[in-house]
């Protein structure tokens, strides 16, 4: 167990819904990043926060968004919703601010029908 | 494209041999590491290696890193079923905003 809760586990919605995913960090971590993985794409880095804060951007589109709290747990919306943005989600989170070990949760399935 | 490349894309072995999986890159990172995947699971770290090493030991894992030609390998002794998985590098580049970036994996097989 890598001490990474995200949830739902599994999510299955239609095009043009809006949905939010639910991660929260290691204990002692300040730093949340958000990731999607799909055969063709493989694994990318959609964004980071840090302590609150937007640190990195990645390939997120701006039909997503994500917040962190103030209790650290952070939660990806996903509007618009397309067939294409079925994919596994994973949340991951570190220690500091820099790109240093990260552990994964055990992610997200969101199906688009 | 993707800063880490692993090569193979998939490796097929008889449990007991060496699996030996490679990983290259295109610019100055600051350190590189190596992620395991389950099917459908998170990712799970490996090991890491800073860009002043060359060979990092981990149990049954040997990581080398060569900056001058930009590519790392790992090393899996006396592989086992339960090793099969997906296997991810990834580089942290140089840079002040530098973000962590994973190659497109290497699916590992091993037949018991």
């Amino acid at each position: 167990d890598s001490g990474v809760t995200q949830t739902p586990k599994h999510l299955i919605t239609a095009t043009g819904q809006r949905v939010t995913l639910r991660c929260s960090p290691r204990s002692g971590d300040l730093s949340v990043y958000w990731y999607q993985q799909s055969l063709d794409q493989g694994l990318q880095f959609l964004i980071q926060y840090y302590n609150g804060e937007e640190r990195a951007k990645g390939n997120i589109l701006e039909r997503f968004s994500a917040q962190q709290f103030p209790d650290l747990h952070s939660e990806l919306n996903l509007s618009s919703l397309e067939l294409g943005d079925s994919a596994l989600y994973f949340c991951a989170s570190s220690v500091g601010a820099r790109q240093n070990i990260q552990y994964f949760g055990a992610g997200t399935r969101l199906s688009v029908l | 494209s993707q800063q880490g490349e692993e090569d193979p894309q998939a490796l097929s072995i008889q449990e007991g041999e060496n699996a030996t999986m490679n990983c290259s890159y295109k610019t100055s990172i600051n350190n590189l590491q190596w992620y395991r995947q389950n099917s459908g699971r998170g990712l799970v770290h490996l090991i890491l290696i800073r860009s002043n090493e060359r060979e990092k030991h981990s149990g049954r894992l040997r990581v080398t890193l060569d900056t001058s030609k930009k590519s790392s390998s790992l090393l899996i002794t006396a592989s086992r079923a339960a090793d099969t998985a997906s296997y991810f590098c990834a580089t942290d580049a140089t840079g002040a905003n530098s973000k962590l970036t994973f190659g497109k994996g290497i699916t590992l097989s091993v037949r018991p």
